[in-house]
């Protein structure tokens, strides 16, 4: 079985645009999370979606958004990019929501400049 | 809200020698989930081991095994004859019953010596 990709795995932008990344689970995983990691705030939940729906959100700004479609793919949307935004942005998946073990992609690198 | 604290941000230890990596974590729950994650420099976070807290018995791993203490919410891993390829960063994390996210510790490096 395939494991979780994501794409682009590098991205570089600057300051004000936008980013859309994307994330492919593990075939029959519905549930899809993201993360941040950085080296000053470590690894950070952004948000979980499974059927489609956001069911939990971190800590993060408004300009930080996802979607998740119905064959469980999901994207993440970073809008007006700032300095800080640089980091690695993991996605992870599992089964369902009872499912307690998630299974990591290989993150999507984003620096801003 | 739960917090994780690794207290070692970098170990080092000799091929085919043992390590040590501490975890506590602060929790007013009695259900939940631990488990520790390698993040070697391609980044990919794998799991290593995890450990149900309802289960007194220690998880092992081939080579890893935990020393869960849940009344002192500490759960460190320990790596036996450490091999080159162990050479990464481990996270430690928890995870509430019936929860949806991860909380992380800080990392800690592990540099194996050959």
């Amino acid at each position: 079985k395939a494991g979780v990709t994501q794409t682009p795995r590098y991205l570089i932008k600057t300051r004000g645009q936008q980013v859309t990344l994307s994330c492919s689970p593990i075939s029959g995983h519905r549930s899809v999370s993201w993360y941040q990691q950085t080296p000053g705030q470590g690894l950070q939940f952004l948000f979980e979606y499974f059927s489609e729906t956001q069911r939990n959100k971190g800590n993060f700004p408004g300009r930080f958004s996802g979607r998740q479609f119905s064959n469980s793919r999901s994207e993440m949307n970073v809008s007006t990019l700032e300095l800080g935004d640089s980091a690695l942005y993991l996605c992870a998946s599992r089964p369902g929501i009872v499912y307690n073990e998630q299974f990591f992609g290989p993150g999507t690198r984003l620096t801003v400049l | 809200a739960q917090t994780v604290t690794q207290s070692q941000p970098e170990m080092s230890v000799q091929e085919a020698e043992t390590v040590t990596l501490s975890c506590t974590y602060d929790t007013s729950e009695s259900d939940y989930y631990l488990f520790w994650y390698k993040q070697p420099p391609s980044r990919q976070m794998i799991l290593v081991i995890r450990q149900e807290a309802y289960k007194q018995q220690n998880a092992t791993e081939n080579r890893f095994s935990v020393n869960f203490q849940k009344a002192a919410k500490s759960f460190s891993l320990k790596i036996s004859d450490s091999q080159l390829g162990d050479a990464a960063m481990y996270f430690c994390a928890y995870w509430r019953e019936y929860g949806n996210k991860l909380v992380f510790g800080a990392g800690t490096i592990l540099r194996v010596k050959s």
